[in-house]
This record gives structure tokens, sequence and C-alpha cells, in this order.
């Protein structure tokens, strides 16, 4: 069983809908999580960063951590055809930088105008 | 113009011919390391460096070799390539480690096809 389970799509949405992004893991110690978004032929950009349980938000993009289903999501709000990209969910143990990030395998999004 | 920089961004190779991938940052940062990525595997770290001369091995580490002679450069390198270690090949750097909100920065990504 991996570390990190990510639905790998691909996810297709119109303009405007809300889009819910899942990982779930197996770790129970992981604290960090991690949110990248990955354009074509680009390399992982950081999006969202949370510690522990709980939520956080950015602009259109809401994330959400519960440790105890060991379940993290991203919510994308009135998404746009900019979103479009493969999206990533990343966790550790230790903050990041250390060598114990696990990264799920990507979630690739596609929003229609 | 804050940046991970990687060299070259596509390269098809023969098996055995050695070959370099160079990686450099503007940023000073202390941290620095390689990733691939395979589908359905997601990112894979291979090896990371927490600065100058202090190198270590990820998750993935066989058949590659890195050195941190300089901060900027952490150059990844295939001795002798084979056929499973085709992938797309990441570069990433972090101010430092253990710092909370550290952010990671990716470089474009090196395509590696051996055949």
């Amino acid at each position: 069983q991996k570390e990190v389970e990510q639905d790998p799509g691909p996810l297709s949405v119109p303009e405007g809908a809300i889009v819910s992004l899942n990982c779930t893991y197996s770790n129970s110690a992981f604290q960090y999580f991690m949110w990248y978004r990955q354009y074509s032929r680009k390399g992982p950009e950081l999006l969202m960063y949370t510690y522990s349980s709980g939520n956080k938000e950015d602009g259109r993009f809401t994330a959400q951590v519960d440790k105890s289903s060991k379940y993290i999501s991203l919510f994308i709000r009135d998404s746009q055809p900019s979103d479009s990209a493969t999206y990533l969910c990343a966790m550790s143990i230790r903050p990041p930088g250390n060598n114990d990030m696990r990264f799920g395998a990507g979630t690739r999004l596609t929003v229609k105008p | 113009e804050a940046q991970v920089t990687q060299n070259p961004r596509y390269l098809i190779t023969v098996t055995g011919k050695k070959l370099t991938v160079t990686c450099s940052q503007n940023m000073n940062h202390e941290y620095m390391s390689w990733y691939r990525q395979d589908p359905g595997l997601g990112l894979r770290q291979i090896y990371y460096s927490m600065n100058v001369e202090v190198t270590d091995k990820g998750d993935v580490p066989e058949g590659y070799k890195v050195s941190r002679k300089e901060k900027r450069n952490f150059p990844l390198i295939l001795e002798s390539p084979s056929p499973n270690q085709t992938s797309l090949y990441f570069c990433a750097s972090s101010l430092r480690v253990g710092v909370v909100g550290t952010e990671a920065f990716f470089g474009q990504g090196t395509r590696l096809t051996v055949v």
C-alpha cells in the first residue's frame, strides 16, 4: 500500500465549478501537508501549506486536513481555465526540507471554458 | 528572478553512456534535492543535500550520484544509465531545512530517455 494515495483523474469540470481534490494517507505521523500545482511541462509550485488538522484559505483555494480520517482535501471555488493543471498532494513528518516528504501521484484537472 | 535552472531539458541517450544533469539555483538556498517523477508513482526523492559537501540518499538512490561542491550547484550524475532510469527529473531547492513555511522551488524538469 502506498503511503499517499491520490486519484489520478483525469477530472474535467466547467468553468465556475467547485473542484474537490483529495488524498488519503496511511502514516499517522504526518504533520505537514502541502498542495502543489504543476502545469504541463513545468515543475511543481507550492500552492497551499497547512500544519496538523484544520482548514486554511487563500483566495479561491481552501485546504482541509482531517488527521483522524487521514484525509486531506483541496477545494477550488469559481474554477478558471487557468486552474487546469496537475495537483499534487504532499506530506511530511518533519518540516518540509527534510527527506521524509511523500507525494501523491497527482490529479490532472481540466477546467473547460 | 529567483529560479532553479536545470539543463538539459530533454535528453535521449544510450544505455551505459555516462551523463550529468546540471542544477543551479540563484537564491542562496541551503537545501537542494533531486526527484524523479513517473506516471502513477508521483515524485520520489533520489538524493538531497543539506548544504555544501553534505549529501545523503533519498528513497531511490540506486544508479545515481550527486555532488555539492558549491552552494548554488547540485548536479545529478548517471554513471551507467539504464532504460529503467527513463523518467522526468526535477531539481528542487529550499531556503533551509526545518523552517516552517520554507518553500521548495522546483526546476523546469529534465525529460531523460535511455534506449
